[in-house]
């Protein structure tokens, strides 16, 4: 089952923040963080595993909070190149298959 | 360069007719993945292998059909069967089994269009 991610779009200036939520109905092993541009493939941004260990680029910053079978994506000061659709992809346990959300579409302006 | 390749691009096809996607990872990996990606909508899970001669379907599975042969390639067929086939496909791979996963590495998509 696909997990559900909110809100569904968001729009910001420049230098704003927002947060992508993520969530699921199963008990999770990890939570990934993808983004898309319009018509290319999505690119990884992080992965979040039970137990805490994390992996991804300096510049992202996420939680997973296990409990609750929960994640989010959090995105501070925005730069223009932050537009695009934002992606949770998430495996039920180790080797699973990723199963991704519908997605979040974040548009910055100047 | 390692990475992932999707042929071709772009894909036209009569109603009716069978098509196969191509996928071809030099990137070692075990695991392999096709999507489907409706426009504005996430990313669909049509069909995963983790290993040589093995595949499990996806959340979307009807009307497609998958092969793993080789560890390099995973084609997706799309068949007379599926009733909407008109629609961009991805194809992604990882490290694939273990306690601790990786990221996933996406193709460029084939967009299919079905007149």
């Amino acid at each position: 089952q696909q997990p559900v991610q909110s809100p569904q779009a968001v729009i910001l200036r420049e230098g704003e923040d927002a947060v992508i939520n993520c969530s699921s109905s199963k008990a999770l092993y990890s939570v990934h963080w993808y983004r898309q541009k319009h018509g290319e493939a999505p690119i990884f941004l992080m992965i979040l595993l039970k137990g805490g260990e994390q992996k991804g680029h300096d510049k992202t910053s996420a939680s997973f909070n296990e409990k609750k079978q929960q994640s989010s994506l959090y995105l501070t000061a925005s730069q223009l190149s932050y537009s695009g659709t934002y992606f949770c992809g998430t495996e039920s346990r180790a080797g699973n298959m990723l199963t991704f959300g519908g997605g979040t579409r974040l548009m910055v302006k100047p | 360069d390692g990475g992932i390749t999707q042929s071709p691009k772009y894909l036209f096809r009569k109603e009716g007719q069978n098509v196969t996607l191509s996928c071809e990872q030099n990137l070692n990996h075990d695991a392999m993945y096709w999507y489907r990606q409706d426009p504005g909508q996430g990313l669909r899970l049509i069909y995963y292998s983790q290993i040589v001669n093995d595949f499990q379907k996806g959340d979307i599975a009807e009307g497609y059909s998958v092969s793993r042969e080789k560890k390099e390639s995973f084609p997706l067929t799309v068949t007379s069967a599926q009733k909407n086939p008109t629609a961009f496909y991805l194809c992604a791979s990882s490290i694939g089994t273990g306690t601790v996963n990786t990221e996933a590495f996406f193709g460029q998509g084939t967009r299919l269009t079905v007149v």
